[in-house]
């Protein structure tokens, strides 16, 4: 079964520029979640979907910063304008809307933001 | 607001030793618990979850996690590691109510080191 399938994995640009990364949940899995890991915060919740409507975006760390979710099958993190301090893996999970189901993980967009 | 605590930052193991990942959590709630494990350059991998039942759960590649609410903790175990252990490793606390999942918040992670 195809996994969490995020792109691009990797991402180098220069500040101010618009960045754009995709994510592709699992076949049926109602819930989407987008996490930042730094160094310095580790992993961080920054927004979630439940049927493709936002739930909590209060992880969101600034106007900067915005997600969409069209259908069930694609979602996109947008940066506009990228800074250097946005620099961090990004993770993209999908579960099912059942009790107990764990998340599954992408294997991350790296940015660097030079 | 709920927290996860993986106090050791960095364990080194003898391979073929035992293994004992601390996590302790602050949730209001019954919480769900999770282990995760990455390794370089890689996603998250899911070793093992406990969501209610026996508290001693079973996982992927021999560990084992014991729930204990009386300490508010749900360490990690293997009896014997293996070098291809050495990963990062993701404690994880989660919910699911009438209103549906939460995201879920991690401790800072451990990172296991194995000797030859």
């Amino acid at each position: 079964d195809a996994g969490v399938i995020q792109s691009p994995r990797h991402e180098v640009t220069e500040m101010g520029q618009e960045v754009t990364l995709r994510c592709k949940p699992i076949s049926g899995h109602d819930y989407l979640f987008w996490y930042r890991q730094t160094m310095m915060r580790g992993l961080e919740l920054l927004i979630y979907f439940n049927n493709n409507v936002p739930i909590d975006d209060s992880g969101m760390p600034e106007d900067r910063f915005s997600a969409k979710m069209p259908n069930a099958s694609f979602s996109t993190l947008k940066i506009q304008p990228s800074e250097p301090r946005d620099s961090a893996v990004y993770f993209c999970a999908s579960s099912p809307n059942r009790a107990g189901q764990p998340q599954h993980f992408g294997d991350g967009t790296r940015l660097s933001i030079l | 607001a709920q927290s996860v605590t993986q106090p050791d930052i960095h364990i080194t193991v003898s391979e073929g030793a035992s293994l004992e990942l601390r996590c302790n959590y602050s949730y209001g709630a019954t919480p769900y618990l999770f282990w995760y494990v990455q390794s370089p350059g890689q996603g998250l991998q899911l070793l093992l979850k406990y969501f209610s039942g026996d508290t001693l759960v079973q996982g992927i590649k021999g560990f084992e996690a014991e729930f204990k609410r009386s300490q508010s903790s749900f360490n990690l175990r293997k009896p014997s590691v293996h070098w291809s252990d050495a990963a990062e490793y993701f404690c994880a606390v989660g919910s699911y109510s009438g209103g549906g999942a939460d995201g879920l918040t991690f401790g800072k992670g451990t990172h296991l080191i194995i000797q030859p």
